[in-house]
């Protein structure tokens, strides 16, 4: 049975990044690709961008497009995001999902709270 | 890309049947079939309850059901119960690898 779990919450000042880690086990992330999802405080789930399947090509939502960072490193199966320029509307809890079993978001990681504050 | 609609809040007694609509555009839904739904308890993961606009996961109530039309997808909750409290949002496949989610609704059971 696949797992993906995450790294622990970060606190950031506005203006820096950071750096997330999502590790699967139990599957390849070659084989299911691995997506990014945030949820702000009052708002709601928001698509970022991911990793793609077979060729790990990353692909991100046009909102995020220059300041978001997807990676995988195939020899510790762990995927990683970094969002730089960060500001306070980034304060968010971010997950990471893929497509194990159907054809949408069926496994999740339990998320990383990251905080934006001076 | 932008947010699928979706109505703020839906609330109904235990035993009824609430629907939640999340409607998209020529871009996401009306294009794809590929529209999901999560739920989400606060503090937790989203769990999928819809995947390619009708199909149940294993393990999921079949109390839950999904439906599609033009560019609205539909989900409806049969036999409310208290455990269903919880926020609810939809998310469509918009091409080119990309996905967007719906505006979440917040569901009360009264």
């Amino acid at each position: 049975q696949m797992q993906l779990v995450q790294s622990g919450a970060e606190l950031r000042k506005p203006g820096s990044s950071v750096k997330l880690s999502c590790k699967a086990s139990g599957g390849t992330l070659t084989r299911y690709g691995l997506n990014w999802v945030r949820r702000a405080p009052g708002q709601g789930l928001e698509w970022m961008g991911g990793i793609l399947p077979i060729f790990g090509t990353a692909i991100y939502a046009h909102k995020f497009q220059g300041r978001v960072t997807s990676i995988a490193d195939e020899s510790t199966n762990t995927a990683y995001m970094e969002v730089s320029s960060l500001r306070s509307e980034d304060t968010a809890v971010y997950y990471c999902a893929t497509k194990y079993s159907n054809d949408a978001f069926d496994l999740w990681g339990q998320g990383t709270m990251v905080y934006v504050s001076s | 890309q932008s947010a699928l609609t979706q109505p703020a809040s839906v609330s109904g007694s235990p035993g009824q049947s609430i629907t939640i609509s999340c409607t998209g555009t020529s871009n996401d839904v009306g294009n794809y079939n590929l529209v999901a739904w999560y739920q989400e308890h606060p503090g937790k993961a989203p769990k999928l309850m819809i995947y390619e606009a009708s199909k149940r996961p294993s393990g999921v109530s079949d109390r839950f059901s999904g439906s599609k039309s033009g560019y609205t997808a539909s989900l409806t909750i049969s036999g409310l119960q208290a455990e269903d409290e919880g926020d609810y949002y939809c998310c469509s496949y918009a091409g080119n690898s990309a996905y967007v989610f719906g505006t979440g609704t917040k569901v009360t059971v009264l």
